[in-house]
């Protein structure tokens, strides 16, 4: 079975811009999740998905979106990037028990 | 979700068992308690979980104290390779239920 596949695995971007990351789940896992971390603040929780709804929402700015198909793959959508969303965003995906994480999209600001 | 509090940090041998506790002290009846580890720049990887038994898989044992506020992992046989860092968590075992990550301990398996 294959794993949550997160593109791409590293970014650089420029403040000011925006930046969209994908995340495959496993197969026939509905649920998707994603998560920022940094080493000051650590993982935290950003938004999940289930059924292409949005379920749940961590404590994070507007400029952070994200949407899921009805393939269950997910995107996540950063605005107007700030030096300070440079961090390691991960996705995981679940059939409704544990997670299974994808290995990160490294996003640096410039 | 209760709060968890792990050491920062535990060394450990080579071959030696490597036990890393949590205390989760306002965990609720219906709170599970489940371990992930980070190894460097990858995502999570789920470990174990359990409610109020102790439970065993392939890489390690849970340990669960009978009033639940406190437990422990246990990798009995720990390789440079479980060098990562530990997350205690404690979560409703509900769909849509996120994680909440503590700061972890980080172990540091020598040889």
């Amino acid at each position: 079975k294959a794993g949550v596949t997160q593109t791409p695995r590293y970014l650089i971007k420029t403040r000011g811009q925006q930046v969209t990351l994908s995340c495959s789940p496993i197969s026939g896992h509905r649920s998707v999740s994603w998560y920022q971390q940094t080493p000051g603040q650590g993982l935290q929780f950003l938004f999940e998905y289930f059924s292409e709804t949005q379920r749940n929402k961590g404590n994070f700015p507007g400029r952070f979106s994200g949407r899921q198909f009805s393939n269950s793959r997910s995107e996540m959508n950063v605005s107007t990037l700030e030096l300070g969303d440079s961090a390691l965003y991960l996705c995981a995906s679940s059939d409704g028990g544990g997670y299974t994480f994808g290995s990160g999209t490294r996003l640096t600001v410039v | 979700d209760a709060k968890t509090t792990q050491p920062p940090s535990m060394d450990c041998a080579e071959g030696r068992a490597a036990n890393l506790p949590c205390n989760h002290s306002t965990i609720s009846g219906n709170e599970y308690v489940y371990w992930y580890r980070q190894i460097h720049s990858q995502g999570p990887q789920y470990i174990i979980h359990g409610l109020k038994n102790n439970e065993t898989n392939e890489m390690a044992s849970l340990i669960i104290t009978e009033d639940r506020k406190s437990s422990t992992l246990i990798l009995p046989h720990a390789t440079l390779r479980d060098t990562a860092v530990y997350y205690c968590i404690v979560r409703v075992n509900n769909a849509g239920n996120m994680l909440t990550f503590g700061g972890g301990t980080r172990l540091m398996v020598k040889p």
